[in-house]
This record gives C-alpha cells, sequence and structure tokens, in this order.
C-alpha cells in the first residue's frame, strides 16, 4: 500500500531554517510528481510546492518563492522541502503529497508540524 | 489564475443528504472540470473522495457523489453517517499548481 511518511518538523525562530523529509513507499516512485500542502491553524489548505518527474521541473506559490526549495532522491524514496527565512505564517502542518493520475493529489501523508516562534 | 470558493460549514441529521458547493472562477476553462474533494476528519490527513468533479477512487463509498453545474461543482452525501463528520476541501489543479477551497465543516447532528 501507498505510504508517505514525513519528518523534520518542529519549533523554530523567526529567520531560521528547516528541512522536511518524506519517505515513500509501496509505489514505483521515479514515476511520480510530488507536492508539499500545507495546512494553517484555521484550517486553510494551501499549495506550497511541486516537483516533477522524470524532468524535476519545480512550481511554488509565491509566498514561498526564493525561500523554500524542493527536492528528490529517487534512489532513496525521498522528498524533501528546504525552508529558510521561516516567518511566523509559515506555521502549518506540512504533507507530502503524490501527484495522481486524474488531476488529483491521490494519496497524503500523516503531515509534520512547522512552528515558527520566536 | 483560479478561486475556488465553498460555504463555511454544513450540517445535517443521520441519514439525510447535504451537497457542499464549490464556485470555480479560473482563467483556464479546463479548470472546471478538473475539480477534486478532499475529506478531513478530525486529526487525520486529508483524503481523496473524488476525482475530475464525480468520480470515486477505488474503496470510497457510493454514498458520495459529485456533479457541476456551470462554474460550481458540488460533493453530496446520502445516508449521512456520523463518521462523514470533519472537513471537506474542493482542489483544482494545473501543470503541477494547485489552489484549494477554503473548507466546509460539516456537522452531524
Amino acid at each position: 500500500q501507498v505510504q508517505l511518511v514525513e519528518s523534520g518538523g518542529g519549533v523554530v525562530q523567526p529567520g531560521r531554517s528547516l528541512r522536511l523529509s518524506c519517505v515513500a513507499s509501496g509505489f514505483t516512485f521515479s514515476r511520480y510528481g510530488l507536492h508539499w500542502v500545507r495546512q494553517a491553524p484555521d484550517k486553510r489548505l494551501e499549495w506550497v510546492a511541486f516537483i516533477g518527474s522524470p524532468q524535476n521541473n519545480e512550481k511554488y506559490v509565491d509566498s514561498v518563492k526564493g525561500r523554500f526549495t524542493i527536492s528528490r532522491d529517487n534512489s532513496k524514496n525521498s522528498l524533501f522541502l528546504q525552508m529558510n527565512s521561516l516567518r511566523a505564517e509559515d506555521t502549518a502542518v506540512y504533507y507530502c503529497v503524490r501527484d495522481g493520475p486524474h488531476y488529483d493529489l491521490d494519496y497524503w501523508g500523516q503531515g509534520t508540524l512547522v512552528t515558527v516562534s520566536s | 489564475q483560479s478561486a475556488l470558493t465553498q460555504p463555511p460549514s454544513v450540517s445535517g441529521s443521520p441519514g439525510q443528504s447535504v451537497a457542499i458547493s464549490c464556485t470555480v472562477t479560473s482563467t483556464d476553462l479546463n479548470n472546471y472540470n478538473r475539480v477534486s474533494w478532499y475529506q478531513q476528519p478530525p486529526g487525520t490527513a486529508p483524503k481523496l473522495m473524488l476525482y475530475e468533479v464525480s468520480n470515486r477512487p477505488s474503496g470510497v463509498p457510493d454514498r458520495f457523489s459529485g456533479s457541476k453545474s456551470g462554474n460550481t461543482a458540488s460533493l453530496t452525501i446520502s445516508g449521512l453517517q456520523a463518521e462523514d463528520e470533519g472537513y471537506y476541501y474542493c482542489g483544482s489543479g494545473s501543470a503541477g499548481t494547485w489552489v484549494f477551497g477554503g473548507g466546509t465543516k460539516l456537522t452531524v447532528l
């Protein structure tokens, strides 16, 4: 069965950095695009970033461009999100999500909480 | 650019039917047919319930159905059960970028 397991969340001060990881299993990792989607405390979902496969094209929401970098390591079935210059408004649960075959997001991880606070 | 608008809350009694709307505003007409729906019970991650407006992934009960009229997609839950309580989100993606509605909280009375 498809599994996506995130890690790396925590409490961090504004302006600092954090790196999230997601390890996948149960499918051929290299064949799928992957996303990071976050959910703020008010429950709103916000798409954050996408990385394609096999071309590894990257897309970002405007609010994180220049601060966040998405990457993947197909040899380790892993997805990453490097988050720099963190702000209070980046506080959210971050989900690793598989890009599905029908203009959908077909599998979601359990999420990892990032709290940006001084 | 797209925007998706949902009502903040709906409610219904067990056994009843409820509908949640998602109004799509987009410059890309294809986005109107690419609406998917996600269920999020309390304390869990979102789960795909419908894709491309009205298609159910394997394992999703047929109590969940989708439709579209003009620029508004709807998720209908029939035979409401207590376990259906939670948040529901519509979303639409294009070329790797996604936008979501604000979410609708479903309360089962």
